[in-house]
């Protein structure tokens, strides 16, 4: 059964910090994986799509890596605002022929102080 | 293009009740899927529907289902509501497998 984790629960910086935020999955066979963020109380916000055979996609101050083989994806955030504040949530895409879906982690809360 | 569309955005009901969620997703897409969040489970899936065809079903007990038009607009009914039904239930459509996932501003229920 697959499982993901993200670590830290929860994270406060100053603004202008670069950050990292890890996710980990147990099984690699996944189809892709997908970054999003949400606000309290709102739906989310899709930030980057990573699939299986890639290693890494960028948006603007953010980027995020895939290591299939060792179950990890990072998400960096760079120079951080205030406006970033936000939960971080991954997902893998487990799909087979009767369909996908989308197993979350936890999240991880981050807060950026002005 | 429109996003995904829920309706309605919150809900107050009673024990024993039912509830009804629709979901509109965004044109073109013909994959719906549910979610439901609560603080102590986090995101949870319910189901997948694609050409008005449950393809997935989570772990959830029977009093959860759902349905998909021909216009790929979908609708989650929740039948003898109990407290712990009170989540946040999101929608998401996609285009192909490829694609992201577009979610909803999701509808929060309320089971007094």
């Amino acid at each position: 059964k697959q499982e993901v984790t993200q670590i830290p629960a929860a994270l406060s910086v100053p603004e202008g910090e670069n950050l990292v935020l890890n996710c980990s999955f147990t099984d690699s066979a996944i189809y892709n994986l997908q970054w999003f963020r949400q606000d309290p109380g709102k739906g989310l916000t899709s930030l980057l799509l990573i699939q299986s055979s890639q290693r890494e996609q960028t948006s603007g101050r953010l980027n995020a890596s895939l290591d299939k083989s060792s179950g990890r994806s990072t998400l960096y955030i760079a120079a951080s605002q205030p406006g970033d504040s936000a939960t971080y949530l991954c997902a893998v895409l487990e799909l087979n022929n009767q369909g996908g879906k989308l197993i979350f982690g936890q999240g991880t809360e981050l807060s950026v102080k002005p | 293009k429109a996003g995904v569309t829920q309706t309605p955005r919150y809900l107050i009901k009673t024990r024993g009740q039912q509830v009804t969620l629709s979901c509109s997703p965004i044109s073109g897409h013909r994959s719906v899927s549910w979610y439901q969040q609560t603080p102590g489970q986090g995101l949870q899936f319910l189901f997948e529907y694609f050409s008005e065809t449950q393809r997935n079903k989570g772990n959830f007990p029977g009093r959860f289902s759902g349905r998909q038009f021909s216009n790929s607009r979908s609708e989650m009914n929740v039948s003898t509501l109990e407290l712990g039904d009170s989540a946040l239930y999101l929608c998401a459509s996609r285009g192909s497998a490829r694609e992201t996932q577009y979610f909803g501003p999701g509808t929060r229920l309320l089971v007094l």
